[in-house]
């Protein structure tokens, strides 16, 4: 049971360039989550999803777009990188109320 | 707005001596889940408290949720090195009839041997 999986695990981009972030979960989750990490900051909430074909923005969703075209996939977009988007970035999904089940994260870096 | 506050924000313990973090809510929470975090990995889920004044245990792992439902802690007994990481509780809030848990910032346990 692979859980959670998230690619790429490390990306370096140059400001304005744009890409896409990929989360796959194999345990039928009905819930979705995008989260950025940054030192002192704790977990962040970008975006997430309570369903296939549903999204909703989180805490911190500026800059940011995703989808969530099938139920077992979750996609987080940049679409002009900036300097301020390097974060570690951990893709999460559960049932209804449970405990999160998390990716092992990516590492961008915007320069 | 939604939030919940850890303290302290880091800890530094000899091994072999106790620990405690502390996380509160602004609002009464239904129910409140602890996750630990290594250096350089991922969130884990440790366990989730839903009734007021429970304590759960995991060996040397405690688990309380206050009476009120606005605040838990997590003691530690006895640190070891492997206890070393972030922890994280957080509370489920509700948005436009949507359900998700907003983080603390967490407590980053040292355990010097």
């Amino acid at each position: 049971n692979a859980g959670v999986t998230q690619t790429p695990k490390f990306r370096v981009l140059k400001t304005g360039q744009s890409m896409t972030l990929l989360c796959a979960q194999d345990m039928n989750h009905e819930y979705m989550y995008w989260y950025r990490q940054d030192p002192g900051m704790g977990l962040r909430l970008i975006h997430y999803s309570v369903g296939e074909g549903t999204t909703a923005k989180g805490e911190v969703p500026d800059g940011y777009n995703v989808s969530r075209l099938k139920k077992q996939n979750f996609l987080l977009g940049l679409e002009s990188a900036a300097p301020s988007q390097t974060s570690v970035y951990f893709c999460a999904s559960s049932k209804r109320g449970a405990g999160y089940t998390f990716g092992s994260g990516t590492r961008l870096t915007v320069v | 707005g939604q939030q919940v506050m850890q303290i302290p924000q880091y800890q530094h313990v000899q091994e072999g001596e106790d620990f405690t973090t502390y996380c509160n809510s602004s609002t009464t929470l239904s129910n409140i889940q602890w996750y630990k975090q290594r250096p350089g990995g991922h969130p884990v889920f440790l366990i989730q408290l839903v009734k007021s004044g429970e304590v759960k245990k995991q060996k040397r792992l405690t688990f309380q949720f206050g009476e009120a439902k606005k605040n838990s802690s997590l003691h530690i007994t006895a640190t070891q090195t492997t206890d070393v990481g972030t922890y994280f509780c957080a509370g489920p809030f509700t948005t436009s009839g949507t359900y998700k848990y907003i983080f603390g910032t967490g407590t980053r346990l040292k355990v010097l041997a």
